[in-house]
């Protein structure tokens, strides 16, 4: 079974820091994506990421891919605090199955 | 742009009640799931539905739970007989394609239910 694991499960950091979550999964895939959710709202859609070294960046985020590694990296380059929220990656297996897998999420606070 | 929708919003209903989550998934995509998150956990798929059959699910969808297309434009998810642990937001996402090619699913708003 694909396990999806992201680390730190909490992040506090100061406004105009830098920082890095990342993204681990057990099986392979080159389809992974980033979402952000705020507290009881839905998921929304940051990064595609579909191919081995994908970097996107959007912003003060930029996520990027190793398929290899199997390993996904979302860094946060000089927080802000309407980045506070929780970032999940989903890992799309191509195997034929449907499904995603999410991550265990990362909840980000940003200190003003 | 096209979005999924999702009704009602939340949903309180009684333990052992049926409860009925109703999707719109967008108008020309041909797959459609149903995912889960208990409160301040992680986001769990419970199924997948394409030609009008289950193409997947999960543990966590037992015969409890059924999924059903009853017109060319809604997708529900039915619970019948909740139980306190059933209280979650259910995500209702579609997509045009699935399996090997890619397959971006879009999420709609989520159904918050809690079971009382």
């Amino acid at each position: 079974e694909l396990k999806v694991e992201q680390n730190p499960l909490f992040l506090s950091m100061q406004e105009g820091k830098n920082y890095t979550i990342y993204c681990n999964y057990s099986t392979t895939s080159d389809r992974l994506y980033w979402y952000r959710q705020d507290p009881g709202k839905s998921l929304e859609s940051l990064f595609v990421l579909l191919s081995n070294g994908a970097v996107k960046q959007e912003g003060r985020l930029m996520a990027s891919l190793d398929t290899k590694a199997r390993l996904s990296t979302l860094h946060i380059t000089a927080a802000v605090h309407d980045l506070s929220a929780t970032y999940f990656c989903a890992v799309d297996l191509t195997s034929g199955t449907y499904k995603y897998i999410f991550g265990t999420g990362t909840r980000l606070k940003v200190l003003a | 742009e096209p979005e999924v929708t999702q009704t009602p919003s939340h949903q309180v209903t009684q333990m052992g009640q049926e409860v009925i989550l109703r999707c719109v998934p967008i108008s020309n995509h041909l797959y459609f799931y149903w995912y889960r998150q208990i409160l301040g956990q992680k986001v769990e798929f419970l199924v997948s539905f394409y030609n009008n059959e289950i193409s997947e699910k999960s543990e966590i969808f037992d015969d409890q739970f059924s999924v059903e297309r009853p017109d060319g434009s809604n997708f529900t998810l039915k619970i019948r007989s909740t139980k306190l642990e059933d209280s979650a937001m259910y995500f209702c996402a579609s997509s045009d394609t699935g399996g090997n090619r890619f397959n971006e699913q879009f999420f709609g708003p989520g159904t918050r239910l809690t079971v009382l």
